[in-house]
């Protein structure tokens, strides 16, 4: 079975810290995405990689930056928290070049900013 | 640009009875994938179901269908024989076009879905 893994189910920073979000998978995937997920707003893209040292912005990538140095490993980076960065973060992996292209997602990270 | 929606916020049903979840698309792409994902209270997303645009019949896959109408630009799910663990958040989306064919997912907002006993 695929497996995508998140280093944390909940965090909570403070205002102004540097904050890592890493995801790690087991399925050799080249793609990897983070999304993030508000309650009314569903799921929306912050950067996305098709490999390694690779990364492309997604809809809503300001304050955030990423790393991939390895192709398992897909990190996200919150330079300085803000509260409105709570919220749901959700990394997914997948294929490249098919159209059915599947994700498969990571159990989440709830980050509280205070 | 491409777009999904999802109208209803929030749907009952009871326990054994059927559901339909609305989804519409828009895309200017002659080709595209469909995708239904569960949420349970949990967190994780779970793949449902997968509907290609050229698919020429509609995506079944064990209680779950989806009704594809392309003409209409909607691609419904289906959920038979409703159980209580289907109980969950339901979100459609579409393949989107970030980096070419290494395509992102665009969701809708989601359906959070009530099992009643």
């Amino acid at each position: 079975d695929v497996k995508v893994t998140q280093s944390s189910r909940y965090l909570v920073k403070r205002t102004g810290e540097k904050v890592f979000l890493e995801c790690v998978q087991d399925m050799d995937h080249e793609n990897m995405f983070w999304y993030r997920q508000d309650p009314g707003l569903g799921l929306r893209l912050i950067y996305f990689s098709y490999d390694v040292k690779m990364k492309e912005k997604g809809d809503i990538p300001e304050g955030y930056s990423v790393s991939r140095e390895k192709k398992e490993r897909f990190s996200l980076i919150l330079e300085s928290a803000s509260t409105n960065q709570t919220s749901m973060y959700l990394c997914a992996s997948g294929l490249e070049g098919s159209s059915y292209n599947e994700q498969f997602f990571g159990p989440g990270t709830r980050l509280t900013v205070l | 640009a491409q777009k999904i929606t999802q109208t209803q916020p929030g749907m009952f049903v009871q326990e054994k009875e059927a559901v339909t979840l609305d989804c519409t698309y828009d895309t200017s792409d002659p080709s595209y994938g469909l995708f239904w994902y569960k949420q349970p209270s949990s967190g994780e997303m779970i793949f449902l179901i997968y509907q290609g645009s050229y698919d020429q019949q509609n995506a079944t896959e064990g209680r779950y269908s989806l009704n594809f109408q392309k003409a209409r630009k909607s691609a419904n799910l289906v959920i038979s024989a409703s159980q209580l663990g289907d109980s969950a958040m339901y979100f459609c989306a579409m393949r989107g076009h970030y980096g070419g064919s290494q395509g992102n997912l665009i969701f809708g907002k989601g359906t959070k879905l009530s099992v009643k006993p």
